[in-house]
Parts: C-alpha cells; sequence; structure tokens
C-alpha cells in the first residue's frame, strides 16, 4: 500500500514553454504533499507544502508565479513550471502523508526535467 | 533551508560490515524518520522515531534518537551490496526537511 505515482519521470521542453508535472496518491488520500527539488549528488530541497484545497506554502526563495502548485484533491497535487530556462533542469520528487505528523512520507519516483 | 546534517557524507565498507550514520537538526521535533534513495529515484521510507523514543529496531535497522543533543544515528548491521544507496533524515511539522545525507557503499 501507500503508492504514490509521479508522471512524467523524465521530460525534455524547450525554454519558454511550460511542464506540469502530477503527483497521485493510489490508494490513500493525501492531506499534505510537498514538493522538493534535488541537484545531482545533493539532498532534497523543499520547493513547497500543499495542503489539499488551500493555497501551498512556498519556501523562501522559490518563485510562486514560476512554480505552480495545485492540490485541488486529496489525491492530486501537479506542479507546473512555467516559462522553463535550462537552469530550472532538475530531479523534481513528490511526496505524500497521509494524515499526521507522525505518519511517514510516500514518495512518487521523481521527474527528470531538462530545459533546453 | 535544510533541517541538519548528516555525517559521514560518504561511507564505503565491506558486506557484513556495519554501517553508521549520524543526522544532527537543529529545532524541535516530534519525530525523526529515516529514508533511503537509490540512484535516480524516489525514498523510501525506513523508520520513524518519535522525540519520546529513545531507540527503535526493523530488522537490521536500529535508530536511536538523543533530543537533548538533537542527533539521531542509524545502524545498519551486516550490511549487504544492496543496502547501497543514499540515506537521509527528516524532521518537521507541515514542513519536511532533510538533511544532507550520507552516500553509503556497500562493496561485496
Amino acid at each position: 500500500g501507500a503508492v504514490v505515482s509521479q508522471h512524467p519521470s523524465w521530460v525534455i521542453c524547450k525554454s519558454g514553454t511550460s511542464v506540469k508535472i502530477e503527483c497521485r496518491s493510489l490508494d490513500f488520500q493525501a492531506t499534505t504533499m510537498f514538493w522538493y527539488r534535488q541537484f545531482p549528488k545533493q539532498s532534497l530541497m523543499l520547493m513547497a507544502t500543499s495542503n489539499e484545497g488551500s493555497k501551498a506554502t512556498y519556501e523562501q526563495g522559490v518563485e510562486k508565479d514560476k512554480f505552480l502548485i495545485n492540490h485541488a484533491s486529496l489525491t492530486l497535487s501537479t506542479l507546473t513550471v512555467t516559462s522553463a530556462h535550462p537552469e530550472d533542469s532538475s530531479f523534481y520528487i513528490c511526496s505524500a502523508r497521509q494524515s499526521s505528523y507522525n505518519s511517514p512520507l510516500h514518495f512518487g519516483n521523481g521527474t527528470r526535467l531538462t530545459v533546453t | 533551508s535544510q533541517q541538519g546534517e548528516e555525517d559521514p557524507q560518504a561511507l564505503s565498507i565491506q558486506e557484513g560490515e556495519n554501517a553508521t550514520m549520524n543526522c544532527s537538526y537543529k529545532t524541535s521535533i516530534n519525530n525523526l524518520q529515516w529514508y533511503r534513495q537509490n540512484s535516480g529515484r524516489g525514498l523510501v521510507h525506513l523508520i520513524l522515531i518519535r522525540s519520546n523514543e529513545r531507540e527503535k529496531h526493523s530488522g537490521r535497522l536500529r535508530v536511536t534518537l538523543d533530543t537533548s543533543k538533537k542527533s539521531s544515528s542509524l545502524l545498519i548491521t551486516a550490511s549487504r551490496a544492496a543496502d547501497t544507496a543514499s540515506y537521509f533524515c527528516a524532521t518537521g511539522y507541515n514542513d519536511m526537511r532533510f538533511g544532507a545525507g550520507t552516500r553509503l557503499t556497500v562493496k561485496p
């Protein structure tokens, strides 16, 4: 149980275009979803925390208008990278938490974004 | 910003040996969690230890927590080549933040 599906697993896009990444909890309801960015051989940097039905809480330095996060249901959150630039190329990972703070995070397999 | 730091950054051992990784954090916690990441993949939850617990076991994993020192350790006993991965600790309430991670290599 507790499967999170993240899609697509990789995407290549041209500068200036937008890319949408989906994160779905398949067999549980995710009260909270988290979006992370990871550079090679580095740790996960929290981008934003998303609670169902509310606006996402963005980390300092993360542009809200560039990284649009929507958490419209208890099983789906999306991250849209708008007007992508090469510096946005990275590994993006979502995770979902079922209920309380004492619940573990369940991760998608990540999306490798390459902007050319 | 990151919540804490793991050490060592990298660890290389032989199969059968034990591996110990440490994590330090900065703020008060409700729990501390350990995760594993294989290269290019998502993370897998290993173990969660609550702030009122001092030690927890799961199979070959043993986690300790010292809230007075704001530190935790993860011990993997009788390591296997398949344990090769990066290991991260994470803490947070409505925000879950990860440490820098330890890259473990287990040589067969």
